[in-house]
């Protein structure tokens, strides 16, 4: 089975930048969806963006745009998430989190699973 | 983006008691739709793909319904294992979007 491993703490300064990473053990995301959702202290899940490393590109929740960047390494087994222009409000848990793709006749996405395997969450602090 | 309002947003209910949650989508996502359980301190939980497909290893007391812009999740016999915070989530196009949530409490 595999698991999601992220990567520790991170206490940043404002207008710094966080890079997490996701790392798949026991498999890898080439053909999944991996997608980064965040939780601020005592406060919902938001969906931040995705990537399906073996099509390469990326989507990103409008909130977000031009601030986070999602990759993923060539072998697919670690997914990257990346935001700058870091901000108080941005202090939150990170949590990283694979879906399962049906393809469509086109080879394109066509159907997800849900978020079936979940990251342990990685805490980034904001202060300066 | 396609906005998701769950309700309640909190309810308190005894063990034994038969639980709803419903998610309204802002516009038709068909069975594009999962149901999240998440405890405090922890990753969240996938419970429902697809609207009433119930993930493996989930216990059989959960269940989902609905369809195009309105959802259910159903705990049919509350355990004290269920009290926690469920959310709902649309993958049915980019941005997805999470409910606001709602917080099973023990009366």
């Amino acid at each position: 089975q595999v698991q999601l491993v992220q990567s520790g703490a991170e206490v940043k300064k404002p207008g710094s930048s966080v890079k997490v990473s996701c790392k798949a053990s026991g498999g890898t995301l080439s053909s999944y969806a991996t997608n980064w959702v965040r939780q601020a202290p005592g406060q919902g899940l938001e969906w931040m963006g995705g990537i399906i490393p073996m099509f390469g590109t990326a989507n990103y929740a409008q909130k977000f745009q031009g601030r986070v960047t999602i990759t993923a390494d060539e072998s697919a087994t670690t997914v990257y998430m990346e935001l700058s222009s870091l901000r108080s409000e941005d202090t939150a848990v990170y949590y990283c989190a694979r879906s399962p793709i049906l393809l469509g006749p086109s080879n394109e996405p066509y159907y997800y699973y849900g978020m079936d395997v979940w990251g342990q969450g990685t805490t980034v602090t904001v202060s300066s | 983006a396609i906005q998701m309002t769950q309700s309640p947003s909190s309810l308190s209910a005894s063990v034994g008691d038969r639980v709803t949650i419903t998610c309204r989508a802002s516009q038709g996502i068909t069975n594009n739709l999962g149901w999240y359980q998440q405890k405090p301190g922890k990753a969240p939980q996938l419970l429902i793909y697809a609207a009433s497909s119930l993930q493996s290893g989930v216990p059989s007391r959960f269940s989902g319904s609905g369809s195009d812009t309105d959802f259910t999740l159903t705990i049919s016999s509350l355990q004290p294992e269920d009290f926690a915070t469920y959310y709902c989530l649309q993958d049915y196009n980019y941005p997805w979007t999470f409910g606001q949530g709602t917080k099973v409490e023990i009366k």
